[in-house]
């Protein structure tokens, strides 16, 4: 059963980076098949979709985050992780990792998510 | 860039058949799929391609297309149906996702 991790810090100072890792276990991060990606869900709002990544490196983020975002790979790890620069108080969310099947672009699973606070 | 809209809330009494609509302009071409979220947890799959359901879900929970409108429906609800329900769409040619903003089931 494939299970994935989010793991980080919870409180980030505004200007400051958030940097979340995603831990991939019960199967490998090395498919053909799926692209890995990074959902957030500010407090009491809906889903936003940040950013998708392929095994090789490939990327592609959200238009309104895409200055400010990088999703990177480590298969040694069978990991991957993400990167926001320059937060502020908006970027305060619970943030997920999900595995995304390439096409159609259903995600079928996701981790348990991890609040992330911006606040001095 | 494009809007998924979704009713902020639906309302249904126990027993009956509750409707979840997906609208946007340029969806007919691309595949919906949906997601139930329950407070404090990670969304669930519950629909894919419009109208596949993964194993695990319920029989009571189906999905349908008409035009540029997808449908979740969800009979004869029950309150472990309250959820938050969410549609999501892929575009194949910028390989960019979006969401809905999503529904409150409320099981009256």
């Amino acid at each position: 059963q494939l299970q994935l991790q989010e793991s980080g810090p919870g409180l980030v100072k505004p200007s400051e980076t958030l940097s979340l890792t995603c831990i991939v276990s019960g199967g490998s991060i090395r498919s053909s098949a799926y692209y890995w990606g990074w959902i957030r869900q500010p407090p009491g709002k809906g889903l936003e979709w940040i950013g998708n990544l392929f095994y090789t490196g490939t990327t592609y983020y959200n238009p309104s985050l895409k200055s400010r975002v990088t999703i990177s790979v480590d298969t040694s790890q069978n990991q991957f992780s993400l990167r926001l620069t320059s937060v502020t108080a908006a970027d305060t969310a619970v943030y997920y990792c999900a595995r995304r099947e390439i096409d159609p672009g259903r995600f079928d699973y996701w981790g348990q998510g991890t609040l992330v606070t911006v606040s001095s | 860039s494009y809007v998924l809209t979704q009713p902020p809330s639906v309302s249904v009494a126990p027993g009956k058949t509750a409707k979840i609509t997906c609208g946007e302009n340029n969806i007919e071409s691309k595949s919906v799929h949906w997601y139930r979220q329950k407070p404090g947890q990670a969304p669930v799959l519950v629909m894919y391609y419009d109208s596949d359901r993964p194993s695990a879900i319920s029989e009571r929970i189906s999905g349908s297309r008409s035009g540029n409108t997808a449908t979740l429906t969800i009979s004869r609800v029950a309150a472990g149906d309250e959820a938050d329900y969410y549609c999501q769409v892929w575009d194949r040619s910028s390989d960019h996702v979006v969401f809905g903003g999503g529904t409150k089931l409320t099981v009256l």
